[in-house]
C-alpha cells in the first residue's frame, strides 16, 4: 500500500532562512507523482511543485524546489529565503500514475516564520 | 479564468439529517475529486470522477455518494450525518485527470451537531 510520512508535525524558522521539510514515501509503483500543496488557515489547498517518478532533474518552481531522492524514496521540499507569508500547513501527496487516480496525503508540518 | 468554486462555503447540520455540496470545476476540466479533511484521520480521499463516471472510491462508508454532471460540475451526498462527519470537504479539479497537479476550492466546511 501507498503511504506518505511526514515526520515534522511543526517547525519555526526565523524569516529569510531557507527551510527544508521532509517527505518520505512507500509505494511498490513505477510511476508516480509526488505532490507538495501548501494550505493557510484559510482552507484553500495550494499546488506548489510536483516531480514525476522518471523526471530526471528536481523540480524547482520559483523559491520551492523539491529534493527528490528516488533511492531513499525521499521527496523533502525546499523553500529558500522565507516569508513571514509562508506560515501555513504544508502538505506532501502522492499518486499513482497508472491506475489510480487518488492522492495519498502525509500528516502534514505546521510550518511558523519568525519575524 | 475561474478557480474551483465550491458551495455552501460553511453549514450545520443535525445528526440525521443529509447533505448536499456542491462543486463547479475550472472551466475545461473534466475530472473532478472530493477529500474530507478532520484533525484526527488528516486528508482523506472519498471519490474522484472524470466525464460523469465515478472512477475509484475511497473507504467511506455507503452513507457518502457523489455524482457529476455533463458540465462536469459536482456533488457530494451525505445522508444520516453523524458527529464524525464534521469536516472540511475539499473539491479538486484537474485537466488531464490521472496526472498533473490539481486545483482545490477553498473547501466547504460541514459541523454536525
Amino acid at each position: 500500500a501507498q503511504k506518505i510520512t511526514q515526520t515534522q508535525p511543526g517547525m519555526f524558522v526565523q524569516e529569510k532562512e531557507a527551510v527544508t521539510l521532509d517527505c518520505t514515501y512507500d509505494t511498490s509503483d513505477p510511476s508516480y507523482g509526488l505532490f507538495w500543496y501548501k494550505q493557510p488557515s484559510s482552507g484553500e489547498m495550494i499546488f506548489l511543485i510536483y516531480q514525476g517518478s522518471y523526471d530526471q532533474q528536481n523540480a524547482t518552481e520559483g523559491r520551492y524546489s523539491l529534493n527528490f531522492q528516488k533511492a531513499r524514496k525521499s521527496a523533502n521540499l525546499v523553500i529558500s529565503a522565507s516569508q513571514l507569508g509562508d506560515s501555513a500547513m504544508y502538505f506532501c501527496a502522492m499518486r499513482d500514475l497508472d491506475s489510480n487516480y487518488q492522492l495519498i496525503w502525509g500528516a502534514g508540518t505546521k510550518l511558523i516564520i519568525k519575524p | 479564468k475561474a478557480g474551483v468554486t465550491q458551495t455552501p462555503r460553511y453549514l450545520i447540520k443535525t445528526r440525521g439529517q443529509q447533505v448536499t455540496l456542491s462543486c463547479s470545476p475550472i472551466s475545461g476540466h473534466r475530472s473532478v475529486s472530493w477529500y474530507q479533511q478532520t484533525p484526527g484521520q488528516g486528508l482523506q480521499f472519498l471519490f474522484e470522477y472524470f466525464s460523469e463516471t465515478q472512477r475509484n472510491k475511497g473507504n467511506f462508508p455507503g452513507r457518502f455518494s457523489g455524482r457529476q454532471f455533463s458540465n462536469s460540475r459536482s456533488e457530494m451526498n451525505v445522508s444520516t450525518l453523524e458527529l464524525g462527519d464534521s469536516a472540511l470537504y475539499l473539491c479538486a479539479s484537474s485537466a488531464q485527470g490521472s496526472t498533473g497537479e490539481l486545483f482545490f476550492g477553498e473547501g466547504s466546511r460541514l459541523t454536525v451537531l
